[in-house]
Order: structure tokens, then C-alpha cells, then sequence
């Protein structure tokens, strides 16, 4: 089944760390840059970073550089999202999303259900 | 970064009957290289991770029925889903990929009347 499982989401306090992984399945994961976008509460998309199938190309948003980082480990088919110095702000479901054609092309048709993270104390 | 607008923020519209939404980006999406506009259209229901409806403004992603089209060009967008049913009642979506960095409408709640 071609899936993208989500997981390491939690409550963390304002200024702490979280690592948010995500598990691919069912597709040539070696071949695709991959996406973090998150969703605050009620709110809408944002897009927060994404990595090239080559796991040295990054990107990410302003909102989040120098904060987060991603990384990809190909052979075992997992993106990852390391956060830190995490803000209220940063509170939000986090979808692992693939694009529609491998490296190019940012628009997504493989969506995870997502993992919350909330910053709180 | 390319400021995508959504309108309106919600309508309500009878089983049946058309609903329009309307994208606007800030700066023209076309690209000359493919000729093609980067623009995609989302569907989200409720508790659900959004699910990919149109890509490149006007094609339709696999699957989805052909009630659901896009269109338009430039800065202006279209998403109409003609014959409005229950199964579509959720929040749509638009975003560019015209630059790497990726923005997206507000979002468009639709509802039964």
C-alpha cells in the first residue's frame, strides 16, 4: 500500500526540541523530494520545508530557519524534522507529503494523516 | 513570496447546484518553459490530510469525478464543482509551485444550503 505513517509528535515547551518522523511505503521513496507542511488548529496550510531526493538539497520556510532541520535517510525509506527552539507558534499538524513527480514539480499527491505538536507549558 | 487569495471564505450551495471558488496569486504563475500554469487545487474534509483535486490549473488528478474542473490563467483561478453533492462538503484549497517557495490560499469552506 503506498502510504507516508507520521510519527513523534507530542507536547513539548516553548524552547524545547522534538524530532517528528515519517515512514514511506508502497513507492520508490529514493526518487521523490519530499515535503513537511504543517496546519495550525482551525488554520491553514503552510508549507515548512522540503528535501531532494538526493537528501543534500533543502529548503525551508522563514518561519522555521535555522530552527528546523530535515533529513532523509534513503535506506530506510524515513524523512525526518528536527525541531528546536520551538515556539507556540509552531503548534500544528504535520503532513509528510510527497510530489506528484520525483524531483520536480511541487504539487502533492501523497499526503501522511499527520502528527500534532504542541508547545505549551 | 506569491501571495495566493482565496474568495470567497465560504459559500453555501445547493446538492445539485455549481459552486465557484476563486485563487488569485500576486504575480503571474505561468511558466514559458512548459507553458503550463503552476497552480493546484486541494480538497480537505473534515479530520482528513488534504487530498490533491488539480494540477497545472486544469487537470484532473486521477480519480477525482469530473464534476470537479479548473480553470484560468496567469493570476486568476478558478475551481468549480458542478452538481454539488454531500460527499463534497470540505474546505478547498489552492497553492503555487511556480517558485520553491510554495504558498497557499486561505481556504474556501464549502457547505450545503
Amino acid at each position: 500500500e503506498v502510504q507516508l505513517v507520521e510519527s513523534g509528535g507530542g507536547l513539548v515547551q516553548p524552547g524545547g526540541s522534538l524530532r517528528l518522523s515519517c515512514s514511506a511505503s508502497g513507492f520508490t521513496f529514493t526518487t521523490y523530494t519530499m515535503h513537511w507542511i504543517r496546519q495550525a488548529p482551525g488554520k491553514g496550510l503552510e508549507y515548512v520545508s522540503a528535501i531532494h531526493s538526493n537528501g543534500i538539497n533543502t529548503y525551508y520556510a522563514d518561519s522555521v530557519k535555522g530552527r528546523f532541520t530535515i533529513s532523509r535517510d534513503n535506506s530506510k525509506n524515513t524523512l525526518y524534522l528536527q525541531m528546536s527552539s520551538l515556539r507556540t507558534e509552531d503548534s500544528a499538524v504535520y503532513y509528510c507529503v510527497k510530489v506528484a513527480v520525483l524531483d520536480s514539480y511541487w504539487y502533492f499527491d501523497l499526503w501522511g494523516r499527520g502528527t500534532l505538536v504542541t508547545v505549551s507549558s | 513570496d506569491i501571495v495566493m487569495t482565496q474568495s470567497p471564505d465560504s459559500l453555501a450551495v445547493s446538492l445539485g447546484e455549481r459552486a465557484t471558488i476563486n485563487c488569485k496569486s500576486s504575480q503571474s504563475v505561468f511558466s514559458s518553459v512548459n507553458n503550463k500554469n503552476s497552480l493546484a487545487w486541494y480538497q480537505q474534509k473534515p479530520g482528513q490530510p488534504p487530498k490533491l483535486l488539480i494540477y497545472w490549473a486544469s487537470t484532473r488528478e486521477s480519480g477525482v469525478p469530473d464534476r470537479f474542473s479548473g480553470s484560468g490563467s496567469g493570476t486568476d483561478f478558478t475551481l468549480t464543482i458542478s452538481n454539488l453533492q454531500t460527499e463534497d462538503v470540505a474546505v478547498y484549497y489552492c497553492q503555487q509551485h511556480y517558485t520553491t517557495r510554495l504558498t497557499f490560499g486561505g481556504g474556501t469552506k464549502v457547505e450545503i444550503k
